[in-house]
């Protein structure tokens, strides 16, 4: 079945130890996003990217960056974790000409 | 300021007891409007996409409306699988003209047997 892969589902990092999220699709869908939500809030988009054009949302702080290196991979780092930045990672795609986000399982950060 | 607003938070219903979950939103240049089912721990789950206003769409026991200032999600007849969180989200142009997708805090619905 095509579908939207997270890996891993639970990570445990320390706090200021970088940290890698991952996502693959086999969808062969042009678009992803990265999105962040906490306990009982709505998914906040982090960036997307439309084929390897990265856009990055106002308020995303630094310290998470993105990487596409091809159309079925991205990877989302967070170089310095903080105690705020426990929370659940969703990541997403949309075909170009659709409007309709596939999620993944999304994977959840624990911060120590 | 643009806002999705989603109301109420949580909601329990016996079960068969229909009811209504509402998305209002404030933003302009409406591009879609998407209702989506999210269970704990896991990814949402696409429900419905509506388009413009008076558009509706069905599934099962769920049904989405849409008018120029909010949606609603009707339940007909609940079962306790329908115990979720829904989400709603809007696609709309912002004022600085870039696309953008804002979603909703969800409303917990729990049905109970």
């Amino acid at each position: 079945d095509a579908m939207v892969i997270q890996n891993p589902r639970y990570q445990v990092t320390q706090f200021g130890k970088p940290v890698t999220l991952s996502c693959s699709q086999t969808l062969n869908h042009n678009v992803m996003y990265w999105y962040q939500q906490k306990s009982s809030q709505a998914p906040k988009l982090l960036f997307h990217y439309y084929d390897k054009d990265f856009n990055n949302e106002a308020d995303t702080p630094d310290n998470f960056q993105s990487r596409r290196p091809n159309t079925s991979f991205c990877f989302l780092d967070i170089r310095s974790p903080g105690l705020g930045d426990a929370a659940m990672y969703l990541c997403a795609t949309r075909p170009d000409r659709g409007d309709e986000q596939f999620f993944g399982p999304g994977t959840r950060l624990t911060v120590l | 300021e643009d806002q999705v607003t989603q109301s109420p938070e949580a909601l329990r219903l016996q079960e068969g007891e229909s009811s209504s979950l509402n998305c209002s939103y404030t933003v302009s240049g409406l591009r879609g409007l998407f209702w989506y089912r999210q269970d704990p721990g896991k990814g949402p789950e696409f429900l419905f996409t509506l388009y413009s206003a008076g558009e509706e769409k069905e599934k099962e026991r769920l049904k989405a409306t849409l008018t120029k200032k909010e949606s609603f999600l009707h339940i007909t007849a609940p079962k306790p699988e329908d115990s979720a969180t829904y989400l709603c989200a809007v696609r709309y142009i912002s004022n600085f003209g870039n696309e953008k997708l804002t979603f909703g805090t969800g409303t917990r619905l729990t049905i109970i047997p």
